[in-house]
């Protein structure tokens, strides 16, 4: 079956402007997670949604939103962007609910960057 | 708060040599303990999770409670091993999987 798919993978925007990320996940999984990635932070989870609603958020700003739609693509928003926010956007599908392994499975991820 | 510790950023070892990959976190619950890596232009993917307690690629992990550490061990290191390797932490609560990542160590295996 297909993998987990974001778009666009690579996108460049100014300080100010607004980004929206795309993340389709796999058939039958209902959660969806995102998780930033930079070379001096690593990997810091973002949220993530369950069945359309917010089961957990991260320690981000809340220029840093997210929704889920009721066929659990999931997008996420960024406005008023900083530099530091150039990173690399991951998102992760897995079963959710009471058959939840922990086990995600990761997209290949949308590479922001902000000028 | 939890936290995860990979203390090396880079490991290289010989074909054939031991590997260990070390982990360490902090969490005052229950946690449960997963490796995920990357290979080389490829995807994030689990390697493997503490609670199976299984081995895979040749690849194992005990989950040490006394000493906080969930090290990744394989007898003889493999060309193909080489890669990044995360070490990862999360809590169940309500079904909700929110992983906690160290920083990576990437494991270089020298032919």
């Amino acid at each position: 079956k297909a993998g987990v798919t974001q778009t666009p993978r690579y996108l460049i925007k100014t300080r100010g402007q607004q980004v929206t990320l795309s993340c389709s996940p796999i058939s039958g999984h209902r959660s969806v997670s995102w998780y930033q990635q930079t070379p001096g932070q690593g990997l810091q989870f973002l949220f993530e949604y369950f069945s359309e609603t917010q089961r957990n958020k991260g320690n981000f700003p809340g220029r840093f939103s997210g929704r889920q739609f009721s066929n659990s693509r999931s997008e996420m928003n960024v406005s008023t962007l900083e530099l530091g926010d150039s990173a690399l956007y991951l998102c992760a599908s897995s079963l959710g609910g009471g058959t939840n392994t922990g086990e995600l499975f990761f997209g290949e991820g949308s590479r922001l960057t902000v000028l | 708060a939890q936290r995860v510790t990979q203390p090396e950023k880079l490991l290289s070892v010989f074909k054939g040599a031991p590997v260990e990959l070390k982990c360490n976190y902090s969490y005052s619950g229950s946690p449960e303990l997963f490796w995920y890596v990357q290979y080389s232009r490829q995807r994030l993917q689990l390697l493997l999770r503490h609670i199976s307690r299984e081995s895979i690629k040749g690849f194992t992990a005990d989950l040490n409670k006394g000493e906080t550490s969930f090290h990744l061990k394989k007898p003889f290191a493999q060309e193909e091993d080489s890669a990044m390797y995360y070490c990862a932490l999360t809590y169940s609560g309500a079904g909700s999987y929110q992983l906690t990542f160290g920083k990576g160590t990437k494991l270089s295996v020298i032919p």
